[in-house]
């Protein structure tokens, strides 16, 4: 076990909805990365936190945002809801920003648009 | 931007065997990359990670080689066991943009007892 949670591990929406996931870190790190990775996919970056920033986001559109907490958790939030959205969605927790190099996965939020 | 390519097809290996999965990547040559095991429904798993002037490493049954110039790693799993089914990820730094992965979309490999 990586230590990593990730809340709720299932949901189910429908289209034009919004979502917020949630991510408790390890213990001592400070980085929180999120990845969408559709069925027979692999994962695809979305975006980092460090120390309660965005620090680098991959091809998403602004409808996928984020937070980092003082404590280091953090939430992804998906506004406007379309059917390509359904994927696991995992958050990565390491430590040091973009010198982070091993992350350690939660074991992901399943998400179902309808 | 990288592509990282692995096989898409599943490897179905006869347990005590060694399984060999390849990872080739197009562009530029990464500081380092890294292997995870992700079994189904679950987060990915970091098995090992291997810097470019790193040729090989070792941890326990695993191997990992890494040939920045033909741009591919190979991961070697030797005495092979059913418990080892799962699917196997290969990533690697975006553009030295530290933390920022990306996977290849993964091997599935099956050990038959």
């Amino acid at each position: 076990e990586t230590g990593v949670t990730q809340s709720p591990t299932h949901l189910i929406k429908t289209r034009g909805q919004q979502v917020t996931l949630r991510c408790s870190s390890q213990s001592g790190h400070n980085t929180v990365s999120w990845y969408q990775q559709a069925l027979g996919q692999g994962p695809q970056f979305i975006f980092q936190y460090y120390r309660e920033e965005e620090n680098g986001r991959g091809n998403f559109p602004p409808r996928f945002s984020g937070l980092q907490f003082p404590n280091y958790s953090s939430e992804l939030n998906v506004n406007a809801l379309e059917l390509d959205d359904s994927a696991l969605y995992l958050c990565a927790s390491s430590s040091g920003g973009s010198h982070s190099e091993t992350q350690y996965f939660g074991p992901g939020t399943r998400l179902l648009v309808l | 931007s990288q592509k990282i390519e692995q096989n898409s097809e599943a490897l179905n290996i006869q347990e005590g065997k060694t399984a060999t999965l390849t990872c080739n990547y197009t562009n530029y040559s990464p500081a380092y990359l890294q292997w995870y095991r992700q079994d189904p429904g679950r987060g990915p798993v970091f098995l090992l990670l291997i810097r470019e002037n790193e040729k090989e490493k070792r941890k326990e049954r695993l191997k990992v080689t890494f040939d920045t110039t033909l741009k591919q790693s190979l991961f070697h799993i030797t005495a092979s066991q059913p418990a080892d089914s799962a699917t196997y990820l290969c990533a690697l730094e975006e553009g030295n943009q530290g933390g920022k992965l990306i996977f290849g979309q993964g091997t599935e490999l099956s050990v038959k007892p």
